[in-house]
């Protein structure tokens, strides 16, 4: 079946570093692709989103862009920050299901 | 405009005691899931639904049931909790998309909950 695979945490990078955190997936068809982030005692919220094959999400500063051929959405930024410390999950659509990695923890130093 | 509401945020259950989880969305979306995540780990699946009077399984359902009966709810019953319960419960909804697929998901805040 259809599934998500990121890279394990935890990550810990220094203020200003540049942050990749990987993320495959697998699907038959032509899912949506998404990262959501989780701060500490909240639910999950969408951070962006990518609907087809290269398209770019972006927000806070954060981007992926949707690669059909490596099945790839990355997520990228350029200058973390101590406010982005918290959980990070990819997830596709499929079908009438949402499908979520199992999250990379991110702790950022001052 | 509330979004997705779940009551209670804090439950302690006895083993065997049962409960009902309750999950109401105001943005008449007509997908809603229930997910569980455990300490340290992603979410997993429990049922969702498409529609009201439409329910199925996810890729935990053991332990669990789940009603339809309109679009704004989707309460999860436990019927015999067990220690194996203990997590975090988050509902969340969504809406189907203009190609028939679903969008991006909208969470709750989530349910702890602790079966001793």
């Amino acid at each position: 079946g259809d599934s998500v695979t990121q890279m394990e945490g935890p990550v810990t990078l220094s203020e200003e570093a540049f942050l990749t955190i990987n993320c495959t997936y697998t699907a038959t068809g032509y899912p949506s692709l998404f990262w959501y982030v989780q701060y500490p005692g909240e639910g999950l919220q969408l951070l962006l989103k990518a609907t087809k094959a290269d398209d770019k999400g972006s927000n806070k500063g954060f981007e992926a862009t949707y690669r059909k051929e490596t099945t790839s959405f990355h997520l990228e930024k350029g200058s973390v920050q101590v406010s982005d410390s918290a959980v990070y999950f990819c997830a596709l659509t499929s079908a009438s299901k949402i499908i979520f990695g199992s999250g990379t923890r991110l702790s950022i130093r001052p | 405009n509330a979004g997705v509401t779940q009551t209670p945020k804090f439950r302690i259950l006895k083993i065997g005691q049962s409960m009902t989880l309750q999950c109401a969305q105001d943005m008449n979306h007509n997908y809603m899931y229930w997910y569980r995540q455990d300490p340290g780990m992603g979410l997993k699946l429990i049922y969702y639904s498409v529609g009201a009077g439409i329910t199925d399984k996810g890729e935990v359902p053991n332990g669990y049931n789940v009603s339809r009966s309109t679009t704004e709810d989707f309460p999860l019953r436990l019927e015999l909790a067990a220690p194996s319960q203990t997590s975090v419960y988050f509902c969340a909804s969504s809406y189907e998309g203009s190609l028939g697929a679903n969008t991006e998901a909208f969470f709750g805040q989530g349910t702890r909950l602790t079966v001793v």
